[in-house]
């Protein structure tokens, strides 16, 4: 069965702190995404990453990095976290790069920040 | 660019009855159409897709959705709706200038009244 396992379902974490979110995917995908989903917002794009040590910006980067050292491993950092990033937070991989292939996603890890 | 609108942030219907949550998108190029479902404190579940050939697409769990090019749009149905379909539900979109990423609505809350 296709996994994607998030280290922790819930985090809460004080204002300043450094964050990171874990991913770990079974299935020798090539992409990963780390989503951020906010009510009414749907889910919007932090970062994606399709090949080991690469990295692409999504649509809200803004004060949040990302690391890839291992195909399997996909990590989202918030490097001084504020009370604006409380959130859900959902990682997902993807085969290749055809474009029939769909998202399996974590089950999510839910921020509060202090 | 690709966009997506979801039509009704909130749809209730009565069991029994027939479901129907609306998307439409915006893509200059042929797009790739997914619905997502997402129960309570879980990750993202593909539920289908679209990609190319028959327009009708069937899913799990009873849902289907058709694609129609001429109105941009690929609303989910499913005739007779169960207690268990209770859940947020996402369409999204990949297109050709957004080949790695998907992009989804905001989401529409199903509930079902007994």
């Amino acid at each position: 069965d296709v996994k994607v396992t998030q280290s922790s379902r819930y985090l809460v974490k004080r204002t300043g702190e450094k964050v990171f979110l874990e991913c770990v995917q079974d299935m020798d995908h090539e992409n990963m995404f780390w989503y951020r989903q906010d009510p009414g917002l749907g889910l919007r794009l932090i970062y994606f990453s399709y090949d080991v040590k690469m990295k692409e910006k999504g649509d809200i980067p803004e004060g949040y990095s990302v690391s890839r050292e291992k195909k399997e491993r996909f990590s989202l950092i918030l490097e001084s976290a504020s009370t604006n990033q409380t959130s859900m937070y959902l990682c997902a991989s993807r085969a290749g790069i055809f474009m029939n292939t769909e998202a399996f996603f974590g089950q999510g890890t839910r921020l509060t920040v202090v | 660019a690709q966009s997506v609108t979801q039509l009704g942030s909130h749809v209730s219907v009565s069991e029994g009855a027939l479901v129907l949550l609306r998307c439409n998108y915006s893509s200059s190029v042929p797009p790739y159409l997914f619905w997502y479902v997402q129960y309570p404190n879980q990750g993202l579940q593909l539920l289908l897709k679209y990609t190319t050939g028959a327009t009708l697409v069937k899913g799990i769990n009873g849902f289907e959705a058709e694609f129609k090019k001429s109105e941009t749009s690929f609303h989910l149905t499913k005739p007779s709706a169960h207690m268990s379909d209770a859940a947020e539900y996402f369409c999204a979109v990949r297109s050709s200038g957004s080949a790695r990423q998907l992009t989804f609505g905001s989401g529409t809350q199903l509930t079902v009244l007994p």
